[in-house]
């Protein structure tokens, strides 16, 4: 256990259906970040926060995506109607961002669009 | 554009082998180096952090090491065992992780 945890776990939805994680980060790290992980291949970089600001975000983020750190805490990520190629790992993780900015990963949800 | 390629993609060994895992990137402006284990369904666990001014870590039977001037990293596994078994992926640092696709590594016992 890193100490980031994910909600939840799993989530099956139909194509159309909006759906919404969560991510809680390692209490002390002011950086949050999100990637998507599909079968086979590495984590792409979806977007990042630095305490409430979102600093960077991916092309892959399109407009049915939107992620939100309200208090510098936890954050959320929220698919509008959903694909079935949005079928993938949803990956957080969490950093500090003076020193090494190592970056401790959660369990991830695992989506599926029917 | 950083680019980062894992070879091999998958590899099968013997328990008891010294091993080694290969990352190469297209750009040497990077800050850190990370190798990550991941476990079939599950999330990332991070193995090894390699500062770009450093130039190798070790941590019980691992070693990673980073030569910028080339773009490659390895990491080296010493007698490898059957728990070993997972993907293991390398990830460049510059505010955001850049992952390779990753080496799938069996051990057999």
């Amino acid at each position: 256990d890193t100490g980031v945890s994910q909600d939840p776990r799993h989530k099956i939805t139909k194509r159309g259906q909006n759906v919404t994680f969560r991510c809680d980060p390692i209490s002390e790290h002011n950086r949050l970040y999100w990637y998507r992980q599909t079968l086979g291949q590495g984590p792409e970089f979806l977007t990042y926060f630095q305490n409430e600001a979102q600093l960077e975000k991916s092309r892959l983020l399109s407009d049915r995506f939107s992620a939100e750190r309200p208090k510098g805490s936890f954050s959320t990520l929220e698919i509008q109607r959903t694909e079935q190629g949005d079928s993938a790992m949803y990956l957080c993780a969490s950093s500090f961002s003076q020193g090494e900015n190592e970056q401790y990963f959660g369990p991830g949800t695992r989506l599926t669009v029917t | 554009k950083q680019e980062v390629t894992q070879i091999p993609a998958a590899l099968s060994v013997p328990e008891g082998e010294n091993l080694v895992l290969n990352c190469s990137f297209t750009d040497s402006a990077i800050y850190n180096l990370q190798w990550f284990r991941q476990d079939p369904g599950k999330g990332l666990t991070s193995l090894l952090l390699i500062q770009s001014s450093q130039r190798e870590q070790t941590s019980g039977r691992l070693n990673a090491s980073l030569d910028k001037s080339s773009g490659r990293s390895t990491l080296y596994i010493a007698a490898s065992q059957p728990g070993d078994s997972a993907t293991y992926l390398c990830a460049l640092e510059g505010g955001k992780l850049i992952f390779g696709q990753g080496t799938e590594l069996s051990v057999k016992p």
